[in-house]
């Protein structure tokens, strides 16, 4: 079968880095994405890792290993508007068309 | 630039009853698909159009069907409704061939109450 694993809530400090691990076993693989999801609203792209190693894009970076079928999502210099759903996504070899999902890690900031 | 529009934003229904939702993709997208997503988890993959035909469908009943039109919009249509249909349902866009490395644009989301 295919799953995705991620923690279902975190919490972290205005200011800190906190780090979201996924870990996937999907039919075969053709890329992993991170989604930002805020309360009520639709999910917003963050990153894409079709390859091992680091992609960073500012205060967020997105790791894969694909021999170990994991990933984790860094944000750094946490802010309160960070606080929201993040949402990991792979998409199979078999299918080009289909993102597979995990339930999402709420992610919570205190001041 | 618009992004996905759907419609409505809310809307509450009997069991038994019937619902069209609406989608608009993204300026230059050309593919739609279509997903469910209960509180609380992630979004799980209904059924994708494009070029007017369903291409792909996940582990739905027939009672969801859907249509894609000339223009790229698309509906969502859910026959006989059960309490379980009650969700958020977003529609998600991207350009032809599947996914690029920007993923999908997705809607804000028609919230399906069925009570």
């Amino acid at each position: 079968g295919q799953n995705i694993d991620q923690p279902t809530e975190m919490t972290a400090t205005e200011g800190a880095i906190v780090q979201i691990n996924c870990t996937y076993q999907t039919s075969g693989f053709n890329g992993l994405f991170w989604y930002q999801q805020h309360a009520g609203e639709a999910p917003t792209f963050l990153s894409y890792n079709v390859l091992d190693g680091l992609e960073e894009k500012g205060r967020f970076s997105s790791f894969l290993s694909r021999s170990k079928g994991y990933s984790y999502l860094l944000l750094k210099e946490l802010q309160m508007k960070d606080s929201a759903s993040y949402l990991c996504a792979v998409a199979p070899r078999d299918s080009n068309y289909q993102l597979i999902w995990g339930a999402g890690t709420k992610l919570i900031i205190k001041p | 630039d618009a992004g996905v529009t759907q419609s409505p934003t809310h809307l509450i229904k009997t069991r038994g009853q019937q619902v069209t939702l609406r989608c608009s993709p993204k300026s230059g997208h050309d593919t739609v698909s279509w997903y469910q997503q209960a509180l609380g988890q992630g979004p799980q993959f209904i059924f994708q159009y494009y070029e007017e035909e369903e291409r792909q469908r996940g582990n739905f009943p027939d009672r969801f069907s859907g249509h894609q039109f000339p223009n790229y919009s698309s509906e969502l249509n859910v026959n006989a409704l059960l309490l379980g249909d009650s969700a958020l349902y977003l529609c998600a866009s991207s350009e032809r061939a599947g996914l690029n490395n920007y993923g999908y644009t997705f809607g804000s989301g028609t919230r399906l109450t069925v009570v």
